[in-house]
């Protein structure tokens, strides 16, 4: 059963650009967070989606966005980006947003703003 | 508003050494906790979930212990192994409209040969 995919791994991006990365949950999850992973701030949340609707959402700027398709794959974006956005973030998907409510995290999208 | 802490944020062991690895946090309103290890640039890997009703849940050497009134959670790793090194972060679910994981800023660990 394959595990939580997000592309791309790797990118960089200079300051004013846009970026949009994908997440595909595990096969029957429904629900997929977002966080975003820095040195300094260590894990923070973005925003979570369950059957294309945005349940919660962190304290970030409204530059980052996110959307979730009928087949529970997400994306997120981040517009006019900044040297601070450079970060790996990070996809997580679950089976229900009841119990037990464990998430399952991707290997990341490491993005680096120059 | 939620806070985890981690303390240490590093600790170097030698191998076959049992050791605890604590965790914190300010509102004991959770839905539950979830212990993750991180390699170096990598995504995180769950490694334990204890739901709020429960004490300790445990896999293998690890065992996680949950006490809610008190703020805090443990993770003991029996017989450690150079293997085991990486960052372990603990991560607190709140409940109801504020289900998202508020996680702590991990403990690096290092276990010799």
């Amino acid at each position: 059963k394959a595990g939580v995919t997000q592309t791309p791994r790797y990118l960089i991006k200079t300051r004013g650009q846009q970026v949009t990365l994908s997440c595909s949950p595990i096969s029957g999850h429904r629900s997929v967070s977002w966080y975003q992973q820095t040195p300094g701030q260590g894990l923070q949340f973005l925003f979570e989606y369950f059957s294309e609707t945005q349940r919660n959402k962190g304290n970030f700027p409204g530059r980052f966005s996110g959307r979730q398709f009928s087949n529970s794959r997400s994306e997120m974006n981040v517009s006019t980006l900044e040297l601070g956005d450079s970060a790996l973030y990070l996809c997580a998907s679950s089976l229900l947003i009841s119990v037990p409510r464990e998430l399952f995290f991707g290997e990341g999208s490491r993005l680096t703003v120059l | 508003k939620q806070e985890v802490t981690q303390i240490p944020a590093a600790l170097s062991v030698p191998e076959g050494e049992n050791l605890v690895l604590n965790c914190s946090f300010t509102d004991s309103a959770i839905y539950n906790l979830q212990w993750f290890r991180q390699d170096p640039g990598k995504g995180l890997t769950s490694l334990l979930l204890i739901q709020s009703s429960q004490r300790e849940q445990t896999s293998g050497r690890l065992n996680a212990s949950l006490d809610k009134s008190s703020g805090r959670s443990t993770l003991y790793i029996a017989a450690s192994q150079p293997g085991d090194s990486a960052t372990y972060l603990c991560a607190v679910m709140g409940t109801g409209a504020n289900s998202k994981l508020t996680f702590g800023k991990g403990i690096t660990l290092s276990v010799r040969p």
